[in-house]
């Protein structure tokens, strides 16, 4: 079983729509989760990270984390042609900064 | 303005050729790491530099060198590329890793294609 799992899409919707993404990890351990986005042929960027359970929003960005389902989850609202990239999730280790990274979600909004 | 510039952007190489990739850094951290990352895969952490300080991975391949000269530069080396080598490599830098918070920059990536 991989530490970190995700579906790898694509997920295709309509631009303004929600787009709902997850992942589900193995590690109890892990206390921080981010999220990263790669445009197509760059390097991933760090979008948003959350500590322990509930919720964080910034700007049309949600992420959500249930520690007890271990099931975190990235939520854009209206969303916008320019959003369309690889959304891939990254769990920092019990020790420092070294990440384990999900396999990504391709994202496609659709004008 | 680029911050982790790689070079270069896409490399051909052949079955058995030694390749070299280049990361440059302007942003002055400390730690600077090397990526592996296959089609739809999660990138995969070959090693990485603190300071001069080299720390591999233990299921990085013997095939996988990395050279850092300066605090600017890190190179990775591949000396003698399969066809399962072929990949982006990812190139990311951070201030320092004691904190889960020092976050990581990537720069753009080399593709490379072993014929």
């Amino acid at each position: 079983q991989k530490e970190v799992e995700q579906d790898p899409g694509p997920l295709s919707v309509p631009e303004g729509a929600i787009v709902s993404l997850n992942c589900t990890y193995s590690n109890s351990a892990f206390q921080y989760f981010m999220w990263y986005r790669q445009y197509s042929r760059k390097g991933p960027e760090l979008l948003m990270y959350t500590y322990s359970s509930g919720n964080k929003e910034d700007g049309r960005f949600t992420a959500q984390v249930d520690k007890s389902s271990k099931y975190i989850s990235l939520f854009i609202r209206d969303s916008q042609p320019s959003d369309s990239a690889t959304y891939l999730c990254a769990l920092p280790g019990a020790a420092g900064n070294k990440l384990t990274f999900g396999g990504g979600t391709r994202v496609l909004v659709k004008p | 303005d680029a911050m982790v510039i790689q070079n270069p952007r896409y490399q051909v190489t052949q079955f058995g050729k030694p390749v070299t990739l280049s990361c440059s850094q302007t942003l002055n951290h400390n730690v600077m790491y090397w990526y592996q990352q296959k089609s739809s895969q999660a990138p995969k952490l070959l090693f990485h530099y603190y300071d001069k300080d080299f720390n591999n991975e233990a299921d990085t391949p013997d095939n996988f060198q990395s050279r850092r000269p300066n605090t600017s530069f890190c190179f990775l080396d591949i000396r003698s590329p399969g066809l399962g080598d072929a990949a982006m490599y990812l190139c990311a830098t951070s201030r320092g890793m004691t904190s889960v918070l020092e976050t990581q920059y990537f720069g753009p990536g080399t593709r490379l294609l072993v014929l």
